[in-house]
């Protein structure tokens, strides 16, 4: 069975300060990781995913996760936060179909 | 490209009262999921449509919800009669099985129901 643990349910980070947002996963078989985000008001939408090419993945919005088997971890960083990142980040983890998602995420951008 | 649709958008409606929420998937979109989110818990699955047919429907809570797919195109979820803890968010995605690998689901933006 596949699951997701975020760690974190609210991070705050001053404007240009790191983003970290953490995630790990657990599955029985090669994952697909993915990070969606939503925005108030708003659907999720993909920011990146791993699909077993490149271990560093970057996505939208300059936001980049690097997949560690290892560790079981997929964290989504941006180096300098920006006001409009502030939303909910959600890690999600799938195998050919079905996907399962973290608690998420809420990340607070503080000018 | 339109995207995934939801209707309605929010639904209040009172405990044992019955409740019909809309998904309108991407044109061509064989897969069609239903999620639902409680008071800021997980995501969590309900079911999977392959076109008309329930390709896994293990999320699906109790059988107070049905959920069908005529025709493979648009999809309702019927919640009858309706209880306090179905309040939440139920999200609806959808996704091209020619994808690819990592298979990116689409989401609409959500139907908010509250029970009261």
């Amino acid at each position: 069975a596949q699951s997701v643990t975020q760690l974190g349910s609210h991070v705050s980070v001053s404007e240009g300060a790191l983003v970290l947002l953490r995630c790990n996963y657990s599955s029985s078989v090669p994952p697909y990781l993915f990070w969606y985000v939503q925005y108030p008001n708003q659907g999720l939408q993909l920011l990146l995913k791993y699909t077993s090419a490149a271990t560093l993945v970057k996505g939208i919005n300059g936001f980049e996760a690097e997949f560690k088997k290892s560790e079981t971890s997929f964290h989504l960083t941006k180096p300098s936060a920006h006001m409009s990142d502030a939303a909910e980040y959600f890690c999600a983890v799938s195998d050919l179909n079905d996907m399962r998602f973290g608690a998420g995420t809420r990340l607070t951008v503080k000018p | 490209e339109a995207g995934v649709t939801q209707f309605p958008s929010h639904s209040v409606i009172e405990k044992g009262q019955t409740v019909t929420l809309r998904c309108d998937p991407i044109s061509g979109h064989d897969n069609l999921y239903w999620y639902r989110r409680v008071m800021g818990k997980e995501i969590k699955f309900l079911l999977h449509f392959v076109k008309e047919s329930k390709q896994d429907e293990s999320g699906m809570p109790n059988n107070r919800f049905l959920a069908e797919r005529t025709g493979g195109t648009y999809s309702t979820l019927k919640v009858q009669p309706a209880e306090l803890e179905d309040s939440g968010v139920y999200f609806c995605a959808s996704s091209h099985p020619r994808t690819g690998g990592g298979n990116e689901q689409f989401f609409g933006p959500g139907t908010r129901l509250t029970v009261l």
